[in-house]
């Protein structure tokens, strides 16, 4: 079952834009992951935030959680071409401590 | 070089065969997953080990099977039950972390089944 819904399902901006993706899910979690795929390839690890964060940053990414609202989001600041790919979100949830749940994706296009 | 190797890249197969796609890793990962994806579609789990010699069912294990007998190597057997294995798949593993639950999970490059 799809625990995790993306939202915009298709993004495309210009080079050096932002870029802001969205993660809703249902049920309580331990943690949300986001992965990135490039076209035919396996999915990269991003970021990693924990039920009992709120944001985290690494480089250009930031991702915030709002447990209250079940949801997450992605920033990408300054987008380059390199980064067009389909963006995951997937939630670990209690009690299913091998499991994570995938959500359909956004798949970003960034136009030099 | 560290990671998860899958192979063969692309496999082909004929109506009623069963086939097994490899997968390797030698991060020394207690936990390991096959995911299928199908075309704009994310992944859905089809089996998961947390430890040599036993693993689950995922969410869509019918027509699949798994074996376990090494930490280091998870393969999986389509087999000619599997109604629909047209599709991309994808191994991962992870560590294992009580505390905390699911972890980080590195995929391999996957393997794309088609069917003839």
């Amino acid at each position: 079952s799809q625990q995790g819904e993306e939202d915009p399902q298709a993004l495309s901006i210009q080079e050096g834009e932002n870029a802001t993706m969205n993660c809703s899910y249902k049920t309580s979690i331990n943690n949300l992951q986001w992965y990135r795929q490039n076209s035919g390839r396996g999915l990269v690890h991003l970021i990693l935030i924990r039920s009992n964060e709120r944001e985290k940053h690494s480089g250009r990414l930031r991702v915030t959680l709002d447990t209250s609202k079940k949801s997450s989001s992605l920033l990408i600041t300054a987008s380059r071409a390199a980064d067009t790919a389909s963006y995951f979100c997937a939630t670990g949830s209690g009690g299913s401590n091998y499991k994570l749940t995938f959500g359909k994706g956004t798949l970003l296009t960034v136009n030099p | 070089d560290g990671g998860i190797t899958q192979s063969p890249k692309y496999l082909f197969r004929k109506e009623g065969q069963n086939v097994t796609l490899s997968c390797e890793q030698n991060l020394n990962h207690d936990a390991m997953y096959w995911y299928r994806q199908d075309p704009g579609q994310g992944l859905r789990l089809i089996y998961y080990s947390q430890i040599v010699n036993d693993f689950q069912k995922g969410d869509i294990a019918e027509g699949y099977s798994v074996s376990r007998e090494k930490k280091e190597s998870f393969p999986l057997t389509v087999t000619s039950a599997q109604k629909n294995p047209t599709a991309f798949y994808l191994c991962a593993s992870s560590i294992w972390t009580a505390t905390v639950g699911t972890d980080t999970q590195y995929f391999g490059p996957g393997t794309r089944l088609t069917v003839l």
